[in-house]
């Protein structure tokens, strides 16, 4: 069974600070997903990362896939207060029927204090 | 172009009612994916759905629980005899054909059962 392992699990900074987190696998990634929630909400797609060693940016986000695809950081510069939720990596499994069901690690609380 | 759209947003039942929860996916969007997040825990996988046909029900519990997806119309959750155990967020996702791994989240139902 795929096991994704977030970590840290929380994380509470100032505002202007950097901060990485990190999701792992047990196995390779066919593809990973990474999720912002917020509280009452639905998660919200980020990116999607696909080959290994790719390294893709939204603003001061910098999502990296790791060359074996078994791990994926975020690291976020600069945060701000609006960066606060919870971050969810996730992987979409293919199996015998074709299916693309996500599963998701527990997540990353992030809280950024102005 | 509207998003993923879920109603009610807020529902709230009694041991032994009957809880519907609907989800109307993205324009263009075929596949729809039913996901529960239970308090401290994270987003599980429970149904994956085509147009009038269940793809993958692995994470459905066995009784009380069925999905659809009909041809016209809202997909839909369904709860029967709901118990305590059920309250919890349910999460619709909907995918474009040929991309599930790129899954667009719906705000959430949050059911409580007294």
């Amino acid at each position: 069974t795929q096991l994704l392992e977030q970590s840290p699990q929380f994380l509470s900074i100032q505002e202007g600070e950097n901060l990485t987190v990190y999701c792992n696998s047990s196995s390779v990634f066919s593809s990973l997903q990474w999720y912002r929630q917020e509280p009452g909400e639905g998660p919200v797609l980020l990116v999607t990362v696909v080959t290994g060693g790719e390294v893709k940016k939204l603003k001061r986000l910098t999502f990296q896939f790791g060359d074996a695809r078994k791990d994926s950081s975020l690291h976020i510069t600069a945060a701000q207060p609006g960066d606060t939720g919870l971050y969810l990596c996730a992987e979409s499994i293919h199996g015998s029927s074709n299916t693309g069901k996500l599963i998701f690690g527990q997540g990353t609380t992030l809280q950024v204090k102005p | 172009n509207a998003g993923v759209m879920q109603n009610p947003r807020h529902l709230v039942r009694r041991r032994g009612q009957e809880a519907r929860l609907r989800c109307s996916p993205m324009k263009g969007h075929s596949h729809v994916y039913w996901y529960r997040q239970l308090p401290e825990e994270g987003l599980k996988f429970m149904v994956y759905l085509q147009k009038e046909n269940i793809i993958d029900e692995s994470g459905m519990p066995k009784e009380r629980f069925s999905a659809e997806f009909p041809k016209e119309g809202p997909s839909i959750l369904r709860i029967q005899q709901v118990v305590r155990g059920d309250s919890a967020a349910y999460f619709c996702a909907s995918s474009p054909p040929a991309r599930e791994e790129t899954q667009y989240f719906g705000p959430g139902t949050r059911l409580l059962v007294l």
